[in-house]
């Protein structure tokens, strides 16, 4: 039961911004959107959160709409490294501790 | 190396018989989580240690499906009378928190084949 939607694929270039988009219409209000990636073989890997302000660290950039409806994670310059499945995560409310994921965007990044 | 750590990486085993996989924690943190994923999908709750306490457990987790975590530290899953449709990676993770949210990290998992 994932409230988020997520394209399913893209291509990125090497060396060029990623961005990923994620649709979280009905996220309340005491409700943080979290991203996580999965290379392939490993467990998922925490990149960012974020709840209605913009976020930043050395992995990506977090976009919050004013509306909290959608959000983008930025990387910013894509390696191949950066090869993964990205997951974008609503979590929050009484069930905090649960990471509730869906099938997230594939994210190839071509030289 | 001081993340999460899983034993064994990679599980074959014949139909019915039992298998135990562990998680050791990062140190001190005080939740621990099971999921549990299948080719081609994303990761799926299965249960949740806080402390010694299982606090929840999923409706995926049928019977054959035990899950400790003695003394709050290492925990065990253990799957009696295995199926082929428990064929899957299982994954832990742990987190420090109580109520507050924060992130989890997680293993490498475990890959059991069922043949």
């Amino acid at each position: 039961d994932a409230k988020t939607t997520q394209p399913p694929s893209m291509d990125c270039a090497e060396g060029r911004a990623a961005n990923l988009p994620c649709n979280h219409s009905t996220i309340s209000g005491n409700e943080y959107v979290y991203w996580y990636r999965q290379i392939h073989s490993q467990g998922p890997q925490y990149i960012i959160h974020g709840l209605k302000n913009n976020e930043t660290n050395e992995m990506a950039s977090l976009i919050i709409t004013e509306d909290r409806k959608s959000s983008t994670l930025i990387l910013p310059h894509a390696t191949l490294r950066d090869t993964a499945v990205y997951y974008c995560i609503v979590r929050g409310g009484l069930n905090d501790y649960k990471l509730s994921f869906g099938a997230g965007t594939t994210v190839t990044v071509r030289a | 190396d001081t993340g999460v750590s899983q034993d064994p990486r990679h599980k074959i085993t014949k139909r019915g018989q039992n298998v135990t996989f562990r998680c050791d924690p990062i140190s001190e943190h005080n939740r621990l989580y099971w999921y549990r994923q299948t080719l081609g999908q994303g990761p799926e709750f299965l249960t949740y240690f806080q402390n010694e306490a299982q606090l929840e457990k999923s409706r995926l987790l049928s019977d054959r499906f035990s899950a400790e975590r003695p003394k709050g530290s290492f925990s065990t899953l253990e799957i009696q009378r295995t199926e082929q449709g428990d064929s899957a990676m299982y994954l832990c993770a742990s987190s420090w928190g109580q109520g507050s949210l924060s992130e989890a990290f997680f293993g490498q998992g475990t890959r059991l084949t069922v043949v």
